[in-house]
């Protein structure tokens, strides 16, 4: 079983509807939980960190952590063409054990 | 703040060659970690230092290593390359967001070994 789950994709969504991206984590005393983006042929950036059950909201995306089940996911509002990207799940256990990143979703933006 | 650099970008190497790569990181950020992005296998992680140590450590064979310097800059070296090594490298550094380390990533190395 992998560390960090996510659907490869390509997952296509129609402009200004919500993209939702899912990830599952295998170790149960993760601690912190991060989403990068990465277009092609760039490294990945970060969009967003979360380290509490719940939600966390930045502007169109919004986090979701939900550690009983060992699940955490990212939504995006308004989907633009600009988000057509590989958006990558990270998670790590303890600020010294290193972040273990899933194989990345696909998400394509149709106009 | 200026973000991560990594030198260079672009590197054509032949098989059995060694290479050596530079990253340095965001100022005040101490640790630093390698990763290998190919097609095939996704991100993966080569090994991280935190004040000069190595601190975790992926899979991958001797022939990739590491070190960092007092200026928290850091270096890796693959010797007897191989055509697989072709890929992507690229240098991440942490330093305190929130609650815990958060990395941030260097613009690459492409290294294509023919």
């Amino acid at each position: 079983q992998k560390e960090v789950e996510q659907n490869s994709g390509p997952l296509s969504v129609p402009e200004g509807a919500i993209a939702s991206l899912n990830c599952t984590y295998s170790d149960r005393g993760s601690q912190s939980f991060f989403w990068y983006r990465q277009y092609s042929g760039k490294s990945p950036e970060l969009i967003m960190s979360i380290y509490s059950n719940g939600d966390k909201e930045d502007g169109r995306f919004t986090a979701q952590l939900n550690k009983a089940s060992q699940y955490v996911s990212l939504l995006i509002r308004d989907s633009q063409p600009s988000d057509s990207a590989t958006y990558l799940c990270a998670v790590r256990g303890s600020s010294a054990s290193k972040i273990i990143f899933g194989s990345g979703t696909r998400l394509s933006i149709r106009p | 703040k200026a973000g991560v650099t990594q030198t260079p970008r672009y590197l054509i190497k032949t098989r059995g060659q060694q290479v050596t790569l530079s990253c340095s990181p965001i100022s005040g950020h101490r640790s630093v970690s390698w990763y290998q992005q190919t097609p095939g296998q996704g991100l993966q992680f080569l090994f991280e230092y935190f004040s000069e140590t190595q601190r975790n450590k992926g899979n991958f064979p001797g022939r990739f290593s590491g070190r960092q310097f007092s200026n928290s800059r850091s270096e890796m070296n693959v010797s007897t390359l191989e055509l697989g090594d072709s890929a992507l490298y690229l240098c991440a550094s942490s330093g305190r967001q929130g609650l815990t380390d958060t990395q941030y990533f260097g613009p690459g190395t492409r290294l294509t070994v023919l």
